[in-house]
């Protein structure tokens, strides 16, 4: 099995750009979740689908920010537009049942925002 | 989400020496996990505990599961070069208001020098 494939590794954009980040998860895994890993916060979660249907996106910072899971295989996380504080690491996971069994971490995207 | 205190932040030690880091939460946790995350990479599952008491070993490195279920701990015996990075704990909580993901604490960073 490939893992979670995150894509692109690195992003450098401009302040006002549209970005969007890409997220494959495991064949088979139901639940796929988007965290956010900054120095001063930590991983903080974003949103997590199960089943393809968002299921808590309290953890999205504001409107901004949204994520789309139009099948199993495939999410996309978008922010429109960036702003230089939404630098950070942005990790997708993906779990089976309820995240008991540990989460698979993709590579994570390097997003900076100029 | 809950939140989890890890402590300590940070560990300058040299090889050869045993290490231990731990995990507390105000509130009960079902599942306790260990992940450990290395730079530019996402965390990797190293160890799951499911059960109040439970210790589990993965080579080097044991873990348990704090009988009140709001700790954990993590020893890393024996440490080498490789051992370097950040130790990640993650917990499942009984709440079934806080739904399915897992919290993370801030991660312990781990520096060994030869």
């Amino acid at each position: 099995d490939a893992g979670v494939i995150q894509s692109p590794r690195h992003e450098v954009t401009e302040m006002g750009q549209e970005v969007t980040l890409r997220c494959k998860p495991i064949s088979g895994h139901d639940y796929l979740f988007w965290y956010r890993q900054t120095m001063m916060r930590g991983l903080e979660l974003l949103i997590y689908f199960n089943n393809n249907v968002p299921i808590d996106d309290s953890g999205m910072p504001e409107d901004r920010f949204s994520a789309k899971m139009p099948n199993a295989s495939f999410s996309t996380l978008k922010i429109q537009p960036s702003e230089p504080r939404d630098s950070a690491v942005y990790f997708c996971a993906s779990s089976l049942a309820r995240g008991m069994f540990g989460y698979t971490f993709g590579s994570g995207t390097r997003l900076t925002v100029v | 989400g809950q939140q989890l205190n890890q402590s300590p932040q940070s560990m300058f030690i040299q090889e050869g020496e045993d290490v231990s880091m731990n995990c507390t939460s105000s509130s009960i946790f079902n599942t306790w996990l260990w992940y450990k995350q290395e730079p530019g990479e996402g965390p990797v599952l190293l160890i799951a505990l499911y059960k109040a008491g439970e210790l589990t070993s993965n080579g080097r490195l044991t873990a348990q599961f704090g009988i009140t279920r709001k700790d954990s701990f993590l020893n890393i015996s024996a440490s080498i070069p490789s051992d370097v990075g950040i130790y990640f704990c993650a917990g499942l909580p009984s709440n079934s208001n806080s739904g399915y993901a897992l919290n993370f604490g801030k991660g312990t960073s781990l520096l060994v020098t030869p």
